[in-house]
């Protein structure tokens, strides 16, 4: 059974970072693409920012590049995303999801529960 | 960047056809993925590739894709399908995934 169980989510001031991490397990992680994808109280889902299997592609949303990074260590069947200078607007629900391929173009077939990041001072 | 634009509602009585749609600039020549989410519940994936279905995703959930407007069809609509719908393309021009706006399917 594929699950994705995210962590890291919490309250934080602006301007200040967090980490959020995502264990993968009932699935070869290093086949897929993984992708972050929030959703803000009450809104629709915004996409975050997406890896290939091999790290080689990495995309980011325009509202997140350069203080957003993602990353994944598939030695450790772990999908991460470092968040810094972080914004009232990037509170959200924060889910990891899976590809159904190796290359982020693939739709995304498992979901986490995922994990709150509310912002505010 | 590219934009998706679905209605904000369907009501559908049971038993009945609900189609939601979404726009999108050409969007025929991209693969189109649907997903429904349940209050309080992360997304599921129903439709990808404009038309197949995921395994345990039952035959009534169908998907059209042409021209400027893809089209989830729900066949013999039930209760348990009352939920929010969203679109998703993969825009290659920014090598971004692109979630549509999201209709609330209402079954009265």
């Amino acid at each position: 059974e594929v699950q994705l169980v995210e962590s890291g989510g919490g309250l934080v001031q602006p301007g200040r970072s967090l980490r959020l991490s995502c264990a993968a397990s009932g699935f070869t992680f290093d086949d897929y693409a993984m992708h972050w994808v929030r959703q803000a109280p009450g809104k629709g889902l915004e996409w975050v920012s997406g890896i290939s299997w091999n790290s080689g592609s990495i995309g980011y949303a325009d509202s997140v590049k350069g203080r957003f990074t993602i990353s994944r260590d598939n030695a450790k069947n772990s999908l991460y995303l470092q968040m810094n200078s972080l914004r009232a607007e990037d509170t959200a629900l924060y889910y990891c999801a899976k590809a159904l391929g190796p290359q982020s173009i693939a739709a995304l077939n498992y979901w986490g529960q995922g994990t709150l990041v509310t912002v505010s001072s | 960047s590219y934009v998706l634009t679905q209605p904000p509602s369907v009501s559908v009585a049971p038993g009945q056809t609900a189609r939601i749609t979404c726009g999108g600039n050409n969007i025929g020549s991209k693969s189109v993925h649907w997903y429904q989410q349940k209050p309080g519940q992360a997304p599921v994936l129903v439709v990808y590739d404009d038309s197949d279905r995921p395994s345990g995703i039952p035959e009534r959930f169908s998907g059209s894709n042409s021209g400027n407007t893809a089209t989830l069809t729900i066949s013999r609509v039930e209760a348990g399908d009352e939920a929010d719908y969203y679109c998703q393309v993969w825009d290659s021009s920014s090598d971004h995934h692109v979630f549509g706006t999201g209709t609330k399917v209402t079954v009265l």
